[in-house]
């Protein structure tokens, strides 16, 4: 158990629903960080969040929001999905000031069908 | 921008054998530099780090040394086994941002 938390493992949901990522993110952690994998794209830095503010954003379409709550977890929400966000979407979590490397969740595999 | 350039696998090795995969990369200023391991369904885990140049990170028998004359950070192991069949990541950063990864590197050992 790495300590970073994230629910649901899978979901296999239509195109055109909504969906939503949860991270709980290690104890202590403030920052929030959010990974697309897919197959052709590898590793794709989404969003993120450090004590509940957006600090960096990547790679994320304008259909796909985030937000860090008081409590410090994360969720990701993805709206009007395509067959092509189907992937693997990892959370990762750090303190925000040092450089000892994230702690990254097992990840949720989506499948749009 | 930042970028890392791992060299493309699949890289099949027999048990007992030795184990390089090169890592380059591109940054302004000095990153931190990272290796991570991912196994069959599982996420990323952090192998090993440097935090400047002549660093060497090491773990489990891996090892890397932070170049800064050449950008490089490349993975060794002396002697890799079955297990460590897996995916890895070279990856760069700076303090409290986002990690910025190569495109991962299959390694597969064979008994």
């Amino acid at each position: 158990d790495s300590g970073v938390t994230q629910t649901p493992k899978h979901l296999i949901t239509a195109t055109g629903q909504r969906v939503t990522l949860r991270c709980s993110p290690r104890s202590g952690d403030l920052s929030v960080y959010w990974y697309q994998q897919s197959l052709d794209q590898g590793l794709q830095f989404l969003i993120q969040y450090y004590n509940g503010e957006e600090r960096a954003k990547g790679n994320i379409l304008e259909r796909f929001s985030a937000q860090q709550f008081p409590d410090l977890h994360s969720e990701l929400n993805l709206s009007s999905l395509e067959l092509g966000d189907s992937a693997l979407y990892f959370c990762a979590s750090s303190s925000g000031q040092d450089d000892y490397g994230y702690t990254f969740g097992s990840g949720t595999r989506l499948t749009v069908v | 921008g930042d970028s890392v350039t791992q060299m493309e696998g699949p890289v099949t090795l027999s048990e007992e054998a030795f184990l390089t995969i090169n890592c380059t990369y591109t940054a302004t200023g000095y990153p931190s530099l990272f290796w991570y391991v991912q196994y069959p369904g599982e996420g990323l885990q952090l192998l090993l780090k440097a935090t400047k140049a002549d660093d060497k990170g090491s773990n489990k028998g891996f090892e890397a040394t932070y170049r800064k004359e050449t950008t490089s950070f490349h993975l060794e192991k002396g002697s890799v086994q079955v297990s460590d069949s897996a995916v890895y990541f070279c990856a760069l950063g700076f303090a409290g941002n986002m990690l910025t990864f190569g495109g991962g590197t299959r390694l597969m050992v064979k008994p």
